[in-house]
């Protein structure tokens, strides 16, 4: 199974709201993404969480707050986010970096498209 | 970040053509991968390629690692319409950790 599952699918917010995007993952993978896709446009890195623990963070604004209860589940805390926040958001998983420096394969998710007003 | 040059940025094909695209870079990669995104949908992963010089096929679709580590391609072959979509190539670096760079994309449309 290289299922990689997100809710919701679509999601509508104001700029004062609160939401959460949601990432699940049951291939046993120790290292889980979460990516920014605008448009005809690559996935950009936003975080990358590694056993559990935050391994990346690219620079990404406060106003995205990840979180990783455990190994098979991501989070994405959205507060006061701006339109040109609105994108696809991607969560991604794999197995974390090996000894060798060889990284296993990402499999990405569905994605929750995102629109702010 | 730095990004891989990709081409073509597009193609339009008619249905039963062969499909080339490939994706170069002036550093080295340990792994290439290459995605199939459809719209509104997360890339899914065609071909993971480890080793240069590897070729490795995926029912019509074969991908190859470059001999120096610095590109790859794609092909498809006998499109049919449901090969719409667009392709990414991403590339990894024993230095770079968990990063993938990613190709800007190539966006394939096959007319019946």
């Amino acid at each position: 199974d290289t299922e990689v599952t997100q809710t919701p699918k679509h999601l509508v917010m104001g700029m004062t709201n609160k939401k959460s995007l949601k990432c699940e993952q049951h291939m046993g993978h120790r290292a889980m993404y979460w990516y920014k896709q605008k448009a005809k446009k690559p996935p950009e890195l936003m975080f990358v969480y590694s056993y559990e623990k935050l391994s990346i963070n690219e620079s990404v604004p406060s106003r995205f707050s990840p979180e990783c209860p455990n190994s098979s589940l991501l989070n994405l805390h959205l507060h006061a986010l701006q339109p040109e926040d609105s994108a696809l958001y991607l969560c991604a998983s794999s197995q974390p970096p090996g000894l060798a420096g060889r990284v296993d394969t990402q499999y990405f998710g569905p994605g929750t498209r995102l629109t702010v007003l | 970040g730095q990004q891989l040059n990709q081409s073509p940025q597009s193609m339009f094909i008619q249905e039963g053509e062969d499909v080339s695209m490939n994706c170069t870079s002036s550093s080295i990669f340990n792994t290439w991968l290459w995605y199939k995104q459809d719209p509104g949908e997360g890339p899914v992963l065609l071909i993971a390629l480890y080793k240069a010089g590897e070729l490795t096929s995926n029912g019509r679709l074969t991908a190859q690692f470059g001999i120096t580590r610095k590109d790859s391609f794609l092909n498809i072959s006998a499109s049919i319409p449901s090969d719409v979509g667009i392709y990414f190539c991403a590339g990894q670096r024993e230095t770079s950790g968990s990063r993938l760079t990613f190709g800007e994309g190539t966006q394939l449309t096959v007319n019946p």
